[in-house]
């Protein structure tokens, strides 16, 4: 079975510019949630999606955005790139009465 | 908000010896308490979770024990060894594993 699948692995943004990243979760897993992590902050949820609908939202700026397709793949988008942006973001998937797999992350660096 | 606060941030230990990691929550009503092992450059792996159902669960040298009146659980390492160094990460899972609010990490060392 495959694991989660999160690409790119590394980008690298300037200041003010966008970006979208792409998670694949385990087959069958309808369940995907967002996590940033920093050396400073940690391990900080964005959001959780199910079935296409966002089901729980962290405390982070609107620049933070996600959705989630029929194929239960989903997105996060950053808009107005800040250097504060730069982490590693993780994505999990999970069904009910499961662990959350985590995939490998995105590696952001802002410039 | 909810909060998880964990200690120690750093703990090193000789091989052989045990590792003990305390995390304390603050949502009454969460009850799912999963501990993730990273290790450098790669993803978090979950290495056990219990349910507010139980006080304690144990997988060979690792146990985690849940208080929930006193709103703490702890991870246990017993014969630690040095494959065993890496962060580790408590989490409040709330009712589930979609929304985990994180302490802040335990980097782990272990001594040969």
């Amino acid at each position: 079975k495959a694991g989660v699948t999160q690409t790119p692995r590394y980008l690298i943004k300037t200041r003010g510019q966008q970006v979208t990243l792409s998670c694949s979760p385990i087959s069958g897993h309808r369940s995907v949630s967002w996590y940033q992590q920093t050396p400073g902050q940690g391990l900080q949820f964005l959001f959780e999606y199910f079935s296409e609908t966002q089901r729980n939202k962290g405390n982070f700026p609107g620049r933070f955005s996600g959705r989630q397709f029929s194929n239960s793949r989903s997105e996060m988008n950053v808009s107005t790139l800040e250097l504060g942006d730069s982490a590693l973001y993780l994505c999990a998937s999970f069904q009910d009465n499961t662990e959350a797999f985590f995939g490998q992350g995105t590696r952001l660096t802002v410039v | 908000g909810e909060n998880v606060e964990q200690h120690p941030s750093t703990l090193s230990v000789q091989e052989g010896d045990s590792a003990v990691i305390k995390c304390t929550y603050s949502d009454s009503a969460s009850n799912y308490f999963p501990w993730y092992k990273q290790e450098l450059g790669k993803r978090p792996q979950l290495i056990i979770d219990i349910r507010s159902n139980v006080g304690e669960k144990k997988d060979q040298r690792i146990a985690v024990t849940l208080n929930k009146t006193a709103k703490h659980f702890s991870l246990h390492i017993t014969e630690t060894q040095p494959e065993d160094s890496a962060v580790y990460f408590c989490a409040d899972g709330g009712r589930s594993q979609g929304n985990l609010i994180f302490g802040k990490g335990t980097k782990l060392s272990v001594k040969p």
